[in-house]
């Protein structure tokens, strides 16, 4: 069984820029949700994806935006790169889009770095 | 606004004993509790978790106990290894939180052999 992977590990972009970060799912898992966690935070939720549709979204604005594909791999898309964007960003993935009915798996993050 | 709330950045344990990991929430509406761990350039991984209907779940050397009125929970780990040695996340989600799952700033375990 596969974990959750994320591509790229580490990425330094220019203020104003766009970024697209991957993320492929645990295999048998439905549900993939994305989190900013910045320097000496805890994981901060950005949204969450259910079959191919945004399924709930935390409080980052309309430039941060995602998609899923039919294999439940998922892309997060940051518009106009600002420098507080600079954080780990992790993507779970789940058997369902119900907090309450399961843990996250977890990938190892891309480190995203703006200056 | 932070709902949950890990108020000690670090703890220091010598190897068998136990480490005590404390978290606090705000949002009476959680009813259910995570506990994650986080080694240096890994996600954090599932340890171990707790729905309000209980106070206590017990996993092996991992313990949660949860305190409904005091809005409490915390991790015990007994005996405590050095392979334990992380940075630990509380973590909660309720019916009305939709479905995301609310983190504190997490606690970072050194066990000293």
């Amino acid at each position: 069984e596969t974990g959750v992977t994320q591509s790229p590990t580490h990425l330094i972009k220019t203020r104003g820029q766009q970024v697209t970060l991957r993320c492929s799912s645990q295999s048998g898992h439905n549900t993939v949700s994305w989190y900013q966690q910045a320097l000496g935070q805890g994981p901060q939720f950005i949204f969450q994806y259910y079959r191919e549709e945004e399924n709930g979204r935390g409080n980052f604005p309309p430039r941060f935006s995602g998609l899923q594909f039919p294999n439940y791999s998922s892309e997060l898309n940051v518009n106009a790169l600002e420098l507080d964007d600079s954080a780990l960003y992790l993507c779970a993935s789940s058997r369902s889009n119900r907090a309450l009915q399961s843990s996250h798996t977890f990938g190892s993050g891309t480190r995203l770095t703006v200056v | 606004d932070q709902q949950v709330k890990q108020n000690s950045p670090s703890l220091s344990v010598q190897e068998g004993r136990i480490s005590i990991l404390n978290c606090d929430y705000t949002n009476s509406m959680f009813d259910y509790f995570l506990w994650y761990k986080k080694y240096p350039a890994e996600g954090p991984t599932f340890l171990i978790s707790i729905s309000s209907i209980k106070d206590k779940n017990e996993d092996g050397r991992f313990t949660v106990f949860l305190n409904k009125s005091a809005k409490h929970l915390s991790l015990h780990i007994v005996p405590s290894q050095p392979g334990d040695s992380a940075v630990y996340f509380c973590a909660a989600s309720g019916s009305n939180t939709g479905n995301q799952f609310y983190f504190g700033t997490g606690t970072s375990l050194t066990v000293i052999p």
